[in-house]
């Protein structure tokens, strides 16, 4: 079955961009229907949805976060990404990339999950 | 976008009891409500999809009901490993959202 894994660094400078990978494991990132996403969860608090990328290339970003976020797809290595530009504390955060499918509507859900990274703002 | 008021924001039960959680939509979002599972330091695992269909592999004592903009997670007999704090999520308008969150504790 599919398993996703985030890397990328633990620790960002502030005004830096933040970078993060997302490994696809037993499946393509080609495969049809598949939008690849990125959640995020500040410090005890709830989740935030980031955005997704298609497997076809289209994007949908959060529009509190649109100016500043990018996803692309790296089909190579079976990889999806996301940069997070200009980070300030309030970026602090674990990040968790997602798999979002489904037979069709409206049975859509992120079914997929990676373990999540870890990542601090900090100088 | 559309808010996800879920409610109560935690609450304490007991093995074996009946526990009910609602999520509202600030709008009709049909079915397309997930509702997840998040045990500390771990990723969320779905439960529920389109409202009311089981994740494989997930038990049956969980069930969900509801279309528009009432939804409802029951978990029929609470066992210890459900200990967790659980949300519903909406994929019907981007951008998606979250509700806040409902902590399950058992007494």
């Amino acid at each position: 079955q599919v398993q996703l894994q985030e890397s990328g660094p633990g620790l960002v400078k502030p005004s830096q961009t933040l970078s993060l990978t997302c490994t696809v494991s037993g499946g393509s990132i080609s495969s049809d229907g598949s939008y690849w996403s990125w959640i995020r969860q500040h410090p005890g608090k709830g989740l935030e949805w980031i955005g997704y990328i298609y497997y076809s290339g289209t994007t949908y970003y959060n529009p509190s976060l649109k100016s500043r976020v990018t996803m692309s797809l790296d089909t190579s290595k079976n990889q999806f990404s996301l940069k997070l530009s200009s980070v300030t504390a309030a970026d602090t955060a674990v990040f968790y990339c997602a798999l979002r499918r489904g037979v069709g509507p409206p049975y859509y859900a992120m079914d997929v999950w990676g373990q999540g990274t870890t990542v601090t703002v900090s100088s | 976008d559309i808010q996800m008021t879920q409610s109560p924001s935690s609450l304490s039960a007991s093995v074996g009891d009946r526990v009910t959680i609602t999520c509202r939509a600030s709008q009709s979002i049909s079915s397309y409500l997930n509702w997840y599972q998040q045990k500390p330091g771990k990723a969320p695992k779905l439960l529920i999809y389109g409202a009311s269909s089981l994740q494989s592999g997930v038990p049956p004592r969980f069930s969900g009901s509801g279309s528009g903009t009432d939804f409802t997670l029951t978990i029929s007999s609470l066992q210890p490993e459900d200990c967790a704090t659980y949300y519903c999520h909406q994929n019907y308008i981007t951008p998606y959202t979250f509700g806040q969150g409902t902590k399950l504790e058992i007494k």
